[in-house]
């Protein structure tokens, strides 16, 4: 199962871009990485989700790099209404992708600032 | 467009009272359903998943139960709280995923919060 690793918290300007990484070093080929976001006290939401290709959203764009262990979230122009945790996640498969399991971890918890 | 209801919002109850916390679908058929529960600053744990009226898997043993009466109804109950039941509970539904669409996308609801006093 792929595993994936972000820094714990980030900050970001008001306006600016916000990049987000995440490692995920053992994917396999075919699992594909999705990226949600929680909000304090609300459930989390789907952002985006990728293979190998840039991806691109209403919300945000997905960075994958060539050899696909790495990939970046980018929130174009950042706004206050952004300040939550961030999940990167590549879903568990079983029965041949039929069936899947989603593991959320600690995340990023981004804060954009004034 | 598909909504996911989940009631009540926030849940006081003492220890060894019984639960039931509902979850609803509307606009779209079929659908996983899964239950997860968050504990004050840890992060989602996934409780139960359903992929059709009457078939439940559980993924941790607990003190809690599901029931899928109707295909877009998914229930969480307990018989007897324990104090660490408490946390904020969320349901979230996907489409039924295939080969080779793989679509992993899950959709919450606004949760409950509940505490065990």
């Amino acid at each position: 199962d792929a595993k994936t690793t972000q820094p714990p918290s980030m900050d970001c300007a008001e306006g600016r871009a916000a990049n987000l990484p995440c490692n995920h070093s053992t994917i396999s080929g075919n699992e594909y990485v999705y990226w949600y976001r929680q909000i304090h006290s609300q459930g989390p939401q789907y952002i985006i989700h990728g293979l190998k290709n840039n991806e691109t959203n209403e919300m945000a764009s997905l960075i994958i790099t060539e050899d696909r262990k790495s990939s970046t979230l980018i929130l174009p122009h950042a706004t206050l209404r952004d300040t939550a945790v961030y999940y990167c996640i590549v879903p568990t498969t079983y029965s041949g992708g039929s069936n899947y399991k989603l593991t959320f971890g600690k995340g990023t918890l981004l804060t954009v600032n004034p | 467009s598909q909504t996911i209801h989940q009631w009540p919002a926030t849940l006081v109850q003492p220890v060894g009272s019984p639960l039931s916390l509902e979850c609803t679908v509307e606009g779209t058929s079929n659908p996983n359903l899964y239950w997860y529960r968050q504990a004050a600053g840890r992060g989602l744990q996934l409780l139960f998943y359903s992929v059709g009226i009457g078939q439940i898997s559980s993924e941790v043993p607990q003190n809690l139960s599901a029931s899928r009466p109707q295909d877009r109804q998914f229930i969480l109950s307990s018989k007897k709280l324990l104090l660490s039941d408490s946390g904020f509970y969320l349901c979230a539904w996907s489409v039924r995923p295939s080969v080779p669409k793989r679509r992993y996308e899950q959709y919450f609801g606004p949760g409950t919060r509940l505490t065990v006093t």
